[in-house]
């Protein structure tokens, strides 16, 4: 699987956009990008995947770019409870149950 | 719908001492893994189950460590003789196992060895 590049650290304010950028420039014809994210003390979350297209669910916006060589999670409207670490990850489509690969991802913090 | 269900939630032993996780997947759910995070690092996979088979436990030391996933549902996971870098967060997923499946954690295992 393709390694993937995100900033440490970012903060948002309450109530603005949170946009997290995620550099994943070996990525191949067949791999998705998906996003998960991780509150402290619990299990990861998953967010959203998308494979060339922008994607939308009631969470999240993904937006990957004409190259896919990085994509933009989009928390729309941040509030403190998305203060958690996210992580992007490329992973094969079309396999069954295959591993993801975490890194160290990016500690959102959302400041009232 | 409940989500996967993971005991005990934390554990204390001393070290050279035996210790066992449980996690019960989602219903429906053929794929189960287990994976261990440390602090301040992402979570990296120690075996994946397709039902009751193990099919990628490359990751999983052997000497001490020991999966199993009878009748392919519940799953345990065993430390035998726990050391003290085991100390960590032990966390089990499940999926259904078909394409580009999502992945749904438990809460995890907080294992701290003495």
């Amino acid at each position: 699987d393709a390694k993937t590049t995100q900033p440490t650290s970012m903060d948002c304010a309450e109530g603005r956009a949170a946009n997290l950028p995620c550099n994943h420039s070996t990525i191949s014809g067949n791999e998705y990008v998906y996003w998960y994210r991780q509150i402290h003390s619990q299990g990861p979350q998953y967010i959203i995947h998308g494979l060339k297209n922008n994607e939308t669910n009631e969470m999240a916006s993904l937006i990957i770019t004409e190259d896919r060589k990085s994509s933009t999670l989009i928390l729309p409207h941040a509030t403190l409870r998305d203060t958690a670490v996210y992580y992007c990850i490329v992973r094969v489509g079309g396999t069954s149950g295959s591993r993801l690969t975490f890194g160290e991802g990016t500690q959102l913090t959302v400041n009232p | 719908e409940a989500g996967v269900v993971q005991s005990p939630r934390y554990k204390i032993i001393e070290k050279k001492q035996p210790v066992a996780f449980w996690c019960n997947p989602i219903s429906g759910h053929n794929t189960l893994y287990w994976y261990l995070q440390n602090l301040g690092q992402g979570p990296e996979l120690l075996i994946r189950y397709e039902n009751e088979e193990a099919v990628d436990d490359s990751q999983l030391p052997k000497d001490r460590f020991s999966a199993e996933r009878l009748k392919g549902v519940d799953s345990t996971l065993k430390i035998q003789p726990a050391e003290l870098g085991d100390s960590a967060v032990y966390l089990c997923a499940s999926s259904l196992g078909s394409g580009a499946d999502t992945q749904y954690f438990g809460p995890g295992t907080r294992l701290t060895v003495l």
